[in-house]
């Protein structure tokens, strides 16, 4: 059973390009949710998601982020007009629906965004 | 491959027992180690380590560092009923992180 998989792994974009991240949960995982790393802190949640919905956004900025778990595919974290500030880690948990929301979470490896 | 292991998987507990949580890892370019609380919502960050035998300390909870065993404990004293979760571990590399599978814990009245 393979484990939450992100790609990519490491994305370089310019200033004003759009960043796509990728997660695909692990099997049998219906919960998917994105969090920031902070700098020498920890991780901000950003999003949870459930399958073609959105459960809980309230850590997603207004802005130019927006994140999507299709019924189909992976659940994409999408950065519109990328800036220097956006650059960071981005990793994706996901949990089992019988665990119920928010406890039992599953990380991936994590999205290095790098943005020149 | 970095990887992060945390044991026990699960254990449970009576109030006011103390309970100690172990990490151990085996990573390439090692930055610092994290523990968080992993309850109804994101993880509660509790504590960073990045040096080595020098305890960090809040309320009940203490945590140390070993770098020349790869390994971290957790230590939670007097434990109440509250301190039931998951407490996940995870290792800061150069350009990298990488998550234990956390312990569950299950603290009985």
């Amino acid at each position: 059973n393979a484990g939450v998989m992100q790609n990519p792994r490491h994305l370089v974009r310019r200033r004003g390009q759009e960043a796509r991240l990728r997660c695909s949960p692990m099997k049998g995982h219906s919960h998917v949710y994105w969090y920031r790393q902070l700098p020498e802190e920890g991780l901000k949640f950003m999003v949870y998601l459930q399958k073609e919905n959105i459960i809980d956004e309230s850590g997603m900025p207004k802005e130019r982020f927006s994140a999507e778990f299709p019924k189909e595919g992976p659940s994409i974290l999408r950065i519109q007009q990328v800036v220097r500030g956006d650059s960071a880690a981005y990793f994706c948990a996901s949990s089992p629906p019988a665990g119920g929301p928010w406890y039992e979470q599953f990380f991936g490896p994590g999205t290095r965004l790098t943005v020149l | 491959e970095d990887k992060v292991v945390q044991s026990p998987l699960s254990l449970v507990v009576h109030e006011g027992d103390t309970v100690t949580l172990n990490c151990s890892y085996e990573v390439t370019n090692f930055r610092s180690l994290l523990w968080y609380k992993q309850e109804k919502k994101a993880p509660t960050f509790l504590f960073m380590l990045t040096s080595s035998g020098i305890e960090k300390k809040s309320g009940r909870l203490s945590s140390i560092l070993d770098k020349k065993e790869l390994s971290s404990i957790l230590n939670i004293t007097a434990t109440q009923t509250g301190d039931s979760a998951i407490y996940l571990c995870a290792v800061v590399l150069s350009s990298d992180m990488r998550f234990g599978a956390g312990t569950r814990l299950t603290v009985k009245p």
